[in-house]
């Protein structure tokens, strides 16, 4: 079972920049396709973002498309998310998530980093 | 976009109570769903996986069935410690993920 552990969330300006960071252990990271997922208070959780195991290829989701990108360092073990022009609407707690090997479910989460985004 | 209807919303119930929570798809969606379980401030975890396979570790009170459209998530004899709410997630087509239902303590 692997460890995922994300860092960087903190307060940021509409319009401005952050980059959350999800440190992996325990399993052979470059391996796996990996996932950002976020919850805004009190809200439901809804998928942002897919990487394949090569950061090779992406997905994103409609709202955060042209405004966020995924990456990752295999050999630093660590998965990325980049956001430009926040909005409001983007507060939220962002999860790491490992996806399944061979089908595409998500086995391991991080704890999770709060994104606020505010004046 | 497929899209993730759960019921209830909400639901109350005893220790002991079976309970079930319903997934629907907007479209089919074979058996590509999964159940995940969240407490306040923590993470999901996940339970179901193929609509019907238990993950490993996860008590056996928790089963999952359906297909296509229609899916169920039943707690045979809901134990404290499954106070909490549920999320089903479809993964056929991207991921979409239902609005969850809370299952509190009646």
């Amino acid at each position: 079972e692997g460890q995922l552990v994300e860092s960087g969330g903190g307060l940021v300006q509409p319009g401005g920049s952050l980059r959350l960071s999800c440190g992996a252990s325990g399993f052979t990271f470059k391996n796996y396709w990996m996932h950002w997922v976020r919850q805004a208070p009190g809200k439901g959780l809804v998928w942002v973002s897919r990487i394949n195991s090569d950061g090779s290829r992406t997905f994103y989701a409609d709202s955060v498309k042209g405004r966020f990108t995924v990456s990752r360092d295999n050999a630093k073990n660590t998965l990325y998310l980049q956001m430009n022009s926040l909005r409001a609407e983007d507060t939220a707690v962002y999860y790491c998530a490992k996806e399944h090997g061979n089908t595409w479910y998500f086995v391991d989460w991080g704890q999770g980093a709060l994104v606020t985004v505010s004046s | 976009d497929i899209q993730m209807t759960q019921s209830p919303s909400t639901l109350s119930a005893s220790v002991g109570d079976r309970v079930t929570i319903t997934c629907r798809a907007s479209q089919s969606i074979s058996n590509w769903l999964a159940w995940y379980q969240q407490k306040p401030g923590k993470a999901p975890k996940l339970l179901i996986y193929e609509a019907s396979s238990l993950e490993s570790g996860v008590p056996s009170r928790f089963s999952g069935s359906g297909s296509g459209t229609e899916f169920t998530l039943t707690i045979s004899s809901l134990q404290p410690d499954d106070f909490a709410t549920y999320y089903c997630q479809q993964y056929t087509s991207l991921w979409t993920f239902g609005q969850g239902t809370k299952v509190e303590i009646k």
